[in-house]
């Protein structure tokens, strides 16, 4: 059964180095997000992509993020300058269409030192 | 934006017993419920969902219902079993924003 997959599993990187993380949506989807879990704490919602295009994204996605889809297969997040708060696990997400049921990635642990 | 509430926060029951938990969602346009799964360090897995044109979906030992009139939705776990224990998520979407709730770490005492 196609999964998506994300690398790093784990990284850890120094407070204002950039970081890019890694997915892999599952093939035939057409619809990309990312959310963001603080240890502990609930699934957030990040960003919604499409198209090449941002779809939607929530009030916690600001300037320091941005995402990318730079060839058919993966589709990135970039956080800028990263922060001490940054740190947390990023899951990726698919699905095949609009509204439809989003399969999660296996995450990257992010941790800022 | 959507707010999504959740209760409760832990939840321990007998090997066999019912468990149910609660979400409410606050944007009344929201229209797909899905409920998730989450073992400690491992991605959230999808379980069951519900879209609101539906008010009950069932699934083996697992239900969920909807009150789109009190804007509520309900996870029934029936004959839980200990490979049950772990933390479930609520989630309210709207167009592709989801919005989860703040989770229940569910424990099935054997």
């Amino acid at each position: 059964e196609p999964e998506v997959t994300q690398t790093p599993s784990h990284q850890v990187t120094q407070m204002g180095q950039e970081v890019i993380l890694r997915c892999v949506p599952i093939s035939n989807h057409l619809y990309f997000y990312w959310y963001r879990q603080i240890l502990g704490q609930k699934v957030e919602f990040l960003v919604s992509f499409y198209n090449n295009e941002i779809s939607e994204k929530s009030e916690i996605f600001d300037d320091q993020f941005s995402v990318e889809r730079p060839d058919g297969s993966n589709f990135t997040l970039k956080i800028r300058s990263t922060k001490l708060e940054d740190s947390a696990m990023y899951f990726c997400a698919s699905s095949v269409g609009w509204g439809e049921t989003q399969y999660f990635g296996p995450g990257t642990r992010l941790l800022v030192l | 934006g959507e707010n999504v509430e959740q209760h409760p926060s832990t939840l321990s029951v007998q090997e066999g017993d019912s468990a149910v938990i609660k979400c409410t969602y606050s944007d009344s346009a929201s229209n797909y419920f899905p409920w998730y799964k989450q073992e400690l360090g491992k991605r959230p897995q999808l379980i069951i969902d519900i879209r609101s044109n539906v008010g009950e979906k069932k699934d083996q030992r697992i239900a969920v219902t909807l009150n789109k009139t009190a804007k509520h939705f309900s996870l029934h776990i029936t004959e839980t079993q200990p490979e049950d224990s772990a933390v479930y998520f609520c989630a309210a979407s709207l167009n592709n924003d989801m919005r989860f709730g703040a989770g229940t770490r569910l424990t099935v005492k054997p």
